[in-house]
């Protein structure tokens, strides 16, 4: 029980493009999601905190209007990459705690982003 | 001073051996604490819980010291598949949160045959 699935896995795309980053919940309902980055040889980094039916909450420095996060449901939680730079690229992992009040957050595989 | 620093390794260790992981957090009103192993290229995945009391799971050996701000894993009779770089994770960032995790850098850790 409690996977996390993201997708896609990988992407490659040009500078400019926007790319989305899906976040699901497989067999549990996750009330929040969080997003992290992590930069080659350094730790997560939690880049915001995402609740069902609300805006999300973003650490200090992460702009909002570049990482749009959308929680339309209790299993999904989509990150958009607005007009992606080769300085986006990074490996973006999700993780879901369960609704219910349980502190365990369960993490998604990673999406691992290029920006040619 | 970062919220959690771990030691900067990398460890190299032969089969069998065992190897200590120290971790500092700053922030005194956290309230869990955690040690995740990740792989290469792979997403962090729960070790185990650290518990005030400290706590065995098998080979593996947690403490907390909350007065120092201090925790530890060993790692006992060490074994190929423990090569894994070991994040020290605390709950409760600076803003209080209470489900929020911050995560040390890791320590990469290489068990040799």
């Amino acid at each position: 029980g409690a996977v996390v699935s993201q997708h896609p896995s990988w992407v490659i795309c040009k500078s400019g493009t926007s790319v989305k980053i899906e976040c699901r919940s497989l067999d549990f309902q996750a009330t929040t999601m969080f997003w992290y980055r992590q930069f080659p040889k350094q730790s997560l980094m939690l880049m915001a905190t995402s609740n069902e039916g609300s805006k999300a909450t973003y650490e200090q420095g992460v702009e909002k209007d570049k990482f749009l996060i959308n929680h339309a449901s209790l299993t999904l939680s989509t990150l958009t990459v607005t007009s992606a730079h080769p300085e986006d690229s990074s490996f973006y992992i999700c993780s879901a705690r369960q609704a219910g009040g349980q502190e365990t957050q369960y993490f998604g595989p990673g999406t691992r982003l290029l920006v040619l | 001073r970062k919220e959690v620093e771990q030691d900067p390794g990398p460890f190299n260790v032969p089969e069998g051996a065992t190897v200590a992981f120290n971790c500092t957090y700053s922030n005194s009103a956290s309230q869990s604490f955690f040690w995740y192993r990740q792989d290469c290229r792979k997403e962090p995945k729960l070790l185990m819980s650290v518990y005030s009391s400290g706590n065995e799971d098998g080979r593996f050996t947690a403490q907390l010291n909350r007065a120092s701000q201090y925790i530890s894993l060993l790692i006992r009779d060490s074994k190929l598949s423990d090569s894994a770089t070991y994040l020290c994770v605390v709950n409760g960032g600076s803003g209080g949160s209470n489900y929020k995790l911050t995560f040390g850098k890791g320590t990469l850790l290489t068990v040799n045959p």
